[in-house]
């Protein structure tokens, strides 16, 4: 079965300063996806990732795929307060409906 | 566009009782999922449905059950509390594209 890790699971930061976080998975994954979640919320979507080399962005956000090495990577450029959260990647497997979630990532920016 | 709703919010219950939590989909969706939340973890599938049909469940034991009704919109029902049932339960919502939209939880605790 699809296994999804992250890391780091803490990151603190600068604000200014750049980063990335890492997702690895373990088989095939037809999709890859990117959520945002504030302290006692639910999750917000950030991207959707369908194809090997895929590269979305939003803001200081950017996020890319590589699915011969099965590694999806969120990178912070520039970070603010106001990225302070904790952020998710999930995949699902060709012919399954159910999304597998990493542990999460909490992201501190320290101003 | 109302997105995902879910009810309640909030909701405290004793060991042993039951509960339903409700889930009404964004306009247009057809499949609701459900997943639960523990405190500081990724969200873990529960079930899916389709069509008034459970077309896929997680590794979650019989006490979790569901419904889908003619509107789409869903009931997740768990017999026979636990402490460890205490979590933030998120349905999601998805239609003809690969993204699912997620509600803004409930959160349960079990006292």
């Amino acid at each position: 079965e699809l296994k999804v890790e992250q890391n780091p699971l803490f990151l603190s930061m600068q604000e200014e300063k750049n980063y990335t976080i890492y997702c690895n998975y373990s088989t095939t994954s037809d999709r890859l996806y990117w959520y945002r979640q504030d302290p006692g919320k639910s999750l917000e979507s950030l991207f959707v990732l369908l194809s090997n080399g895929a590269v979305k962005q939003e803001g200081r956000l950017m996020a890319s795929l590589d699915t011969k090495a099965r590694l999806s990577t969120l990178h912070i450029t520039a970070a603010v307060h106001d990225l302070s959260a904790t952020y998710f990647c999930a995949g699902a497997s060709s012919g399954t409906y159910k999304y597998i979630f990493g542990t999460g990532t909490r992201l501190k920016v320290l101003a | 566009d109302a997105g995902v709703t879910q009810s309640p919010t909030h909701l405290i219950k004793t060991r042993g009782q039951q509960v339903t939590l409700r889930c009404s989909p964004k306009s247009g969706h057809d499949t609701v999922s459900w997943y639960q939340q523990a405190l500081g973890q990724g969200p873990q599938f529960i079930f899916q449905y389709y069509e008034e049909e459970e077309r896929q469940r997680g590794n979650f034991p019989d006490r979790f059950s569901g419904h889908q009704f003619p509107n789409y919109s869903s009931e997740l029902n768990v017999n026979a509390l636990l402490l460890g049932d205490s979590a933030l339960y998120l349905c999601a919502s998805s239609g003809q594209t690969v993204e699912a939209f997620f509600g803004q939880g409930t959160r349960l605790t079990v006292v």
